[in-house]
């Protein structure tokens, strides 16, 4: 499968604790993103990354979120003391593209559900 | 007020029935724009990009139109494997990427 994938598929976790998610884009492709999804809601935009260079970082993040794509590769998103609020679908999407986005392509997601 | 704004719907048609959603944006900044399919509990799937000049795949019409900054998606002859959640995507030349709410689309026998 040379689509885009996520680890793990599912987290449960204990509020306060931090959590690690991994995104391995299309081989080829340089940009990748990171979206939170509740339900009901479209995809809310956290961040985006060209090759390592992370270009945007969405407002809405507060500073318990980090991401990396140390190598331009594979990506991992760390939401630090966790809290109820941040249950939802954390998707990764990647495109291949200079200037003008070119669609994205999504993995399956991590749900994470914080208690 | 939402930067991408959509409505929800749900829209009920019956199969081969021709349906129009719309998407309003704000950002006069923006530079791409994209729909995409989304089924129930699944990732969202590129649909088809969004040209000024119009863009047509099959049963598939995208339109943009820049001055009033809303764009458009038209199916036509309906089937059943439409029903699913469409969102409409609005992109920014810095890379940030704003997705609607979707609109609900049920095609019925």
């Amino acid at each position: 499968d040379t689509g885009v994938s996520q680890d793990p598929r599912h987290k449960i976790t204990k509020r306060g604790q931090n959590v690690t998610f991994r995104c391995d884009p299309i081989s080829e492709h340089n940009r990748l993103y990171w979206y939170r999804q509740t339900l009901g809601q479209g995809p809310e935009f956290l961040t985006y990354f060209q090759n390592e260079a992370q270009l945007e970082k969405s407002r809405l993040l507060s500073d318990r979120f980090s991401a990396e794509r140390p190598k331009g590769s594979f990506s991992t998103l760390e939401i630090q003391r966790t809290e109820q609020g941040d249950s939802a679908m954390y998707l990764c999407a990647s495109s291949l593209g200079w200037g003008t986005e070119s669609g994205q392509y999504f993995g399956p997601g991590t749900r994470l559900t914080v208690t | 007020r939402k930067e991408v704004e959509q409505d929800p719907g749900p829209f009920n048609v019956p199969e081969g029935a021709t349906v129009a959603f719309n998407c309003t944006y704000s950002n006069s900044a923006s530079q791409s724009f994209f729909w995409y399919r989304q089924d129930c509990r699944k990732e969202p799937k590129l649909l088809m990009s969004v040209y000024s000049s119009g863009n047509e795949d099959g049963r598939f019409t995208a339109q943009l139109n820049r001055a009033s900054q809303y764009i458009s998606l038209l199916i036509r002859d309906s089937k059943l494997s439409d029903s699913a959640t469409y969102l409409c995507v609005v992109n920014t030349n810095a890379g940030k990427s704003t997705f609607g709410d979707g609109t609900t689309l049920t095609v019925k026998p």
